[in-house]
Parts: structure tokens; sequence; C-alpha cells
């Protein structure tokens, strides 16, 4: 079974701190995706990445930015948080290649910035 | 860019019923994914449908694409109060499984 284990599943910070949400996947994939999900407005692409050290802007960037060091791990970076960044922040990942192939998702940081 | 639309926003159910969510897209889709997502929780992958006609089934689930590849359904039979939860669908943006899109999602109450 694939696993995506985000390291935290609840965080509470100051505004203004730099906050980092880390996440880790077993399964060798290519892809990995930061979304944040908010009541009304759904899951919203943040970052992806299709290879170690490569990164696209998904539809809000805006605010953050990630790093992908090692082909398993990818990190969102909140430089200077702010309480419009209080959300739900999923981390996934996929292999990458023709015909698709289902995103996987961990179980989710939920992220209150004070 | 590749919207997806769904509907119902939010259904009650009796337990046993039977219920259909539809998912819609304005684009040909590269693949259809559905989701089931508990409260606070992460995405739970269910199905995916990639060439138009496809059918599949889980259990008391069964996904379908059109012809067009535009529209999906899914449908649950009998109903029951573990199937409570939101159900998403999703679509990639390109033919790699990057830059993925999501519906806003279809709140799913069974009630016993």
């Amino acid at each position: 079974d694939v696993k995506v284990t985000q390291s935290s599943r609840y965080l509470v910070k100051r505004t203004g701190e730099k906050v980092f949400l880390e996440c880790v996947q077993d399964m060798d994939h290519e892809n990995m995706f930061w979304y944040r999900q908010d009541p009304g407005l759904g899951l919203r692409l943040i970052y992806f990445s299709y290879d170690v050290k490569m990164k696209e802007k998904g539809d809000i960037p805006e605010g953050y930015s990630v790093s992908r060091e090692k082909k398993e791990r990818f990190s969102l970076i909140l430089e200077s948080a702010s309480t419009n960044q209080t959300s739900m922040y999923l981390c996934a990942s996929s292999f990458r290649g023709r015909g698709n192939s289902p995103l996987h998702f961990g179980n989710g940081t939920r992220l209150t910035v004070t | 860019s590749q919207e997806l639309e769904q509907s119902p926003q939010s259904l009650i159910v009796q337990e046993g019923k039977n219920l259909t969510i539809n998912c819609t897209s304005s684009k040909t889709l590269y693949g259809l994914y559905w989701y089931k997502q508990k409260y606070g929780e992460g995405l739970i992958f269910l199905m995916m449908l990639q060439k138009g006609g496809e059918e599949k089934s889980h259990e008391k689930i069964t996904a379908k694409l059109d012809e067009k590849k535009q529209q999906s359904s899914l449908h649950i039979t009998a109903s029951q109060p573990s199937h409570a939860g939101i159900y998403l669908c999703g679509a990639g943006r390109d033919n790699y499984g990057q830059n993925f899109v999501f519906g806003p999602g279809t709140r799913l109450s069974v009630l016993p």
C-alpha cells in the first residue's frame, strides 16, 4: 500500500512565523503535490513537483514556497505565516507518465495561524 | 482552464436507498478519478476511469465515464452509514498525471 505521511496532524503558529510542512512518500513516485482545502473553495493546488529539485506553481502559489531535495520528500514553506493561511493542507503523490495514475493523499495537516 | 462541477452539493438519504453523484467537465478529461474523504482526513482513492464508456464497480459503488469523457457518475447501491463522507471527482489537466484539478465535492449523509 502506498503511504504518504505528513509530519503533523495539527499545527498552531503565530503570524509572521516561518512554517515548514513536511511530506514523505514511500512508493518512489515522481510527482508530489501540495493542496489546501477550505470550506466553499474545495481543493486548490499550491505547488507540484515532477522530479527532484523541480517545481511548478499551481493555482495559488503566493505566500508559499516548496523544496524537493530528495525524491521521497516534498516540503511546503510558509515564509511569513498569515491568518489567511489557516487551512487544511494536503500532500499527495503519484507516478508520472502517460496513462495517468491516481494521486495518493496523506491525512492532512490542519494549520491554524493566530 | 478545466474546471469540474459536481451535483448535488449535498445529499441526505435513508439507509438502504440508492443514490447518484455527478461530475461534469467543460473539456475532455484525461482520466477521471473518484475519491472519498472523511471529515478532517485525507482523500481515499476509490476508482479511476480512462476510456469513454468505461464502467467500474467496487463493492456497492459503481462509477461510469460517458463516451465523450466529459461526464462521470458515481452510483451507490443500498447505501450504508459507512458510505457517509465527501465524494470528490478529480482529473488531470494533462496526460502526464500532473497538475490535477478537483471538483468541489458532494457531502453525503446516510441516516440509519
